[in-house]
């Protein structure tokens, strides 16, 4: 079965710091990658996501991602963090047919 | 920008009650999905609709769960005889064509609790 992991599930950073969140996920075939961000008070919102091409992903508020295939991995960067930044981030993985898998979510508390 | 919408924003419910929980997915939009969220666990995928039948749905989502389209716009989710367990975030969800890759949009969800 597919799953996937997040590796910290609190974060907390002060503004202009870098932010790495880890995510590993399970499955040996073709998959798609999201990171879905939900902000306090608002639905999940489409960070990035990876299907095919460049492993390097860019999305909005100046995040990226990068699939590393050989290490099952896509995790979350941003060189700068803002307090606006603040906010619950999750990976999911999309393998086989529509379903989303999501691994537990990482909180993240940006102080100013 | 279109977005998902769900209502209530909160049901509380007695044990054993039925509950219906609605959708009204992006007007374009095909495909629909629920997920849930039990507190302080991973969201869970629930169910996938496609022209008016479930196309996939998770061991969760057994005899006690049902989906509907009961008209061009909405999209519910209906628990016949609720559990305290069943107590969780709700959140529907939709995407245009339903390839693997394509983004699933996500409504505010519903918070239900079951007393």
């Amino acid at each position: 079965a597919q799953s996937v992991s997040q590796h910290n599930h609190h974060v907390i950073l002060s503004e202009a710091a870098s932010l790495e969140l880890g995510c590993n996920y399970s499955y040996g075939g073709t998959v798609n990658l999201f990171w879905y961000v939900q902000y306090p008070g608002q639905h999940l919102q489409l960070l990035l996501k990876y299907f095919s091409g460049d492993p390097l992903v860019k999305g909005i508020k100046g995040f990226e991602a990068e699939f590393i295939k050989s290490k099952f991995s896509f995790n979350l960067r941003k060189p700068s963090v803002q307090w606006s930044d603040t906010a619950e981030y999750f990976c999911a993985v999309n393998a086989r047919g529509n379903k989303l898998v999501f691994g537990a979510g990482t909180i993240l508390r940006v102080k100013s | 920008e279109p977005e998902v919408t769900q209502t209530p924003s909160h049901q509380v419910t007695q044990m054993g009650q039925e509950v219906i929980l609605r959708c009204v997915p992006i007007s374009n939009h095909l495909y629909f999905y629920w997920y849930r969220q039990i507190l302080g666990q991973k969201v869970e995928f629930l169910v996938s609709f496609y022209n008016n039948e479930i196309s996939e749905k998770s061991e969760i989502f057994d005899d006690q769960f049902s989906v509907e389209r009961p008209d061009g716009s909405n999209f519910t989710l209906k628990i016949r005889s609720t559990k305290l367990e069943d107590s969780a975030m709700y959140f529907c969800a939709s995407n245009p064509g339903g390839r693997a890759g394509d983004t699933q949009y996500f409504g505010p969800g519903t918070r239900l609790t079951v007393l």
